[in-house]
């Protein structure tokens, strides 16, 4: 069964350093999401992202978070200078159709900040 | 308005019982209702979902309950199992336009074997 991967699985950064969370998702897909969750909370989403553009983003995706797609493959997550509480599990998600059917999620990313 | 609210946090059950975990949302404008299953260092994935024009949809021991009215919906596992020990989210969102899905708090749920 096709599969979204991210990489790392694991990362830990200083405060006040950049961030990469790469995401490849499922090869046909179009639509592309990240979210979050923080330790013991619900998962909430920051981002969509369609034809080379963010189509809605959360109040949560500040001017310190982007996304990109660079190539025809990766899908990335840019935290410029993480703080404390950017601490949490990122997950990228996608869809091969507009509206919330037929998500697939990756195993996420743990980011701490120290 | 965009939250949905779901209960309870945690849920012991034993072998064979019935699960039950309950959710609540305020905005109407809500149209597609999932439910996630997602065991550790795993992402979230689909169990099964429903529409708002039918009261019940049941896919193996799974089910879920809709009342429209009440603006809440259930989700039924029947004789659990312990493998389905893990942590559930219920979710909504709009079919057209946003396509961000609105998560509950989510419910660990342990099946005692």
């Amino acid at each position: 069964e096709p599969e979204v991967t991210q990489t790392p699985s694991h990362q830990v950064t200083q405060m006040g350093q950049e961030v990469i969370l790469r995401c490849v998702p499922i090869s046909n897909h179009l639509y592309f999401y990240w979210y979050r969750q923080i330790l013991g909370q619900k998962v909430e989403f920051l981002v969509s992202f369609y034809n080379n553009e963010i189509s809605e983003k959360s109040e949560i995706f500040d001017d310190q978070f982007s996304v990109e797609r660079p190539d025809g493959s990766n899908f990335t997550l840019k935290i410029r200078s993480t703080k404390l509480e950017d601490s949490a599990m990122y997950f990228c998600a996608s869809s091969d159709r507009q509206g919330a059917y037929g998500y697939t999620f990756g195993s996420g990313t743990r980011l701490t900040v120290v | 308005q965009q939250q949905v609210k779901q209960s309870p946090q945690s849920l012991i059950v034993q072998k064979g019982g019935i699960s039950i975990i309950n959710c609540a949302y305020e905005n109407t404008a809500f149209d597609y209702f999932p439910w996630y299953q997602q065991f550790p260092g795993k992402g979230p994935a689909l169990l099964i979902a429903i529409r708002p024009d039918v009261s019940e949809k049941k896919e193996g021991r799974f089910t879920i309950s809709f009342n429209k009215s009440a603006k809440q919906f259930s989700l039924h596992i029947m004789d659990s199992q312990p493998g389905d020990s893990a942590t559930y989210f219920c979710a909504a969102s709009t079919i057209q336009g946003a396509q961000k899905l609105v998560f509950g708090q989510g419910t660990r749920l342990t099946i005692n074997p």
